[in-house]
């Protein structure tokens, strides 16, 4: 079965910074990957997903991230934050390949904005 | 489009109560999902439908019943509350197991 690790639970970065938050995932033949983002009090937003072509997939928000085969890895990304970036971001893969599989979530890493 | 909504926000219940916590979607999704989210454990699958009359448990499905009478709505019945019920719920909606999950807004639950 697929699995999916943020390594990092939280994240600080000052407003205006950069940002990547990481996720590996095990490896497959096939997978699909997706971001998600979730403002504090309210369900998740699809932000980005990979499902195949192009291995860099741009979200909403200036969020993007890379797809890398080889070192099993989808981080997300993005170049200048804001405060109302401020969330929880969580990863996820499934593998189209298997019949009945599903989505699996990582455990997810806070971003707090700095001012 | 609604998208997915869910009823209640917030709900108090007491240890032995039951309840249903509903869902209702309306973009003609064959496949919905009840997860529950906890500090530091992300979201974990709780029953899922692949498509009206038909449902599946997930990771973590004891003290919950689901039931999937049209492809709109799949409630998530708690048959008799405890403490370790205490979660926020999300409901979801997809073209597809694997596909990407469409959420709605959640349910705060809390058990004494």
């Amino acid at each position: 079965a697929q699995s999916v690790t943020q390594l990092d639970s939280q994240v600080p970065v000052f407003e205006e910074a950069p940002v990547e938050l990481r996720c590996n995932y095990s490896s497959s033949v096939s997978v699909y990957l997706f971001w998600y983002v979730q403002y504090p009090n309210q369900g998740l937003q699809l932000l980005l997903k990979y499902l195949s072509g192009s291995t860099l997939v741009k979200g909403i928000n200036g969020f993007e991230a890379e797809f890398n085969k080889s070192q099993t890895s989808f981080h997300l990304r993005k170049p200048s934050v804001h405060i109302s970036d401020t969330a929880e971001y969580f990863c996820a893969v499934s593998d189209p390949g298997k019949r009945d599989d599903k989505i699996i979530f990582g455990k997810g890493t806070r971003l707090h904005i700095l001012p | 489009n609604a998208g997915v909504t869910q009823t209640p926000k917030f709900q108090v219940l007491k240890t032995g109560q039951s309840m249903t916590l509903q869902c209702a979607q309306d973009m003609n999704h064959e496949y919905m999902s009840w997860y529950r989210q906890d500090p530091g454990m992300g979201l974990r699958l709780i029953h899922y439908s692949v498509g009206a009359g038909i449902t599946d448990q997930g990771e973590v499905p004891n003290g919950y019943n689901v039931s999937r009478s049209t492809t709109e709505d799949f409630p998530l019945r708690l048959l008799s509350a405890a403490p370790s019920q205490t979660s926020v719920y999300f409901c979801a909606s997809s073209l597809g197991l694997a596909e990407a999950q469409y959420f709605g807004p959640g349910t705060r639950l809390t058990v004494l």
